[in-house]
């Protein structure tokens, strides 16, 4: 299994370009996540998925859209590039169990630098 | 008002010594969640222990414990035996309420950077 992989890896846009980042999960998971990683900060939620076909905004979603079409892929869009946009992109996946163990299980991350 | 707190920004510790590392979390939910990861400089981010609120032991994987007090809203993650490899940075996580009617979202802390002194 390879977990949760993403694509790219690293991007460099300039201000205003659009694009487009994919997650894809093998674990079945029903559960997932984007976050950015700005330097000195822990993550910052930006959209999650509760399943295939839902989104819901999280504690950053303003300049990004995301969309769930299928279970096992998550993608986190940006239409309009800006600068603050600059960040480590994350995706998580979690199988939701209501136990409450579930454990959100990252990718390896895509750097995205925006001129 | 910040949700999980990690007060110390940078940490050394002596090869094969224990250390520990404080996070405090603020939430109204009784159910609620909390996790650490490890983030080397690599990049990648690695589940490392997980405490649910209503767990009346601490939790331990291997060489890390998590001492959560409850009435303090803290839980600090332990290392014993440090190793080389443990140099990273480690984050305190919090998920408030149950998963299927909040979606599991996590609150992350600042991080604490952790140096290990050979």
């Amino acid at each position: 299994n390879a977990g949760v992989t993403q694509t790219p890896k690293f991007r460099v846009l300039k201000t205003g370009q659009s694009m487009t980042l994919l997650c894809a999960q093998d674990m079945n998971h029903e559960y997932m996540y984007w976050y950015r990683q700005d330097p000195g900060m822990g993550l910052r939620l930006i959209h999650y998925s509760v399943g295939e076909g839902t989104t819901a905004k999280g504690e950053v979603p303003d300049g990004y859209n995301v969309s769930r079409l299928k279970k096992q892929n998550f993608l986190l869009g940006l239409e309009s590039a800006a600068p603050s946009q600059t960040s480590v992109y994350f995706c998580a996946s979690s199988s939701g169990t209501s136990d409450g163990t579930d454990t959100q299980y990252f990718g390896p991350g895509t750097r995205l630098t925006v001129l | 008002a910040q949700k999980i707190t990690q007060t110390q920004p940078g940490m050394f510790v002596q090869e094969k010594e224990a250390v520990t590392l404080d996070c405090t979390y603020d939430t109204s939910d009784q159910s609620y969640g909390l996790f650490w990861y490890k983030q080397p400089s690599s990049g990648e981010m690695i589940f490392l222990i997980y405490q649910g609120s209503y767990d009346e032991q601490n939790a331990t994987e291997g060489r890390y414990s998590l001492n959560f007090q409850k009435a303090r809203k803290s839980a600090n993650l332990v290392i014993s035996a440090s190793q080389l490899g443990d140099s990273a940075m480690y984050f305190c996580a919090m998920r408030e309420g149950m998963i299927y009617n909040q979606g599991g979202k996590l609150i992350f802390g600042q991080g604490t950077e952790l140096s290990v002194k050979p």
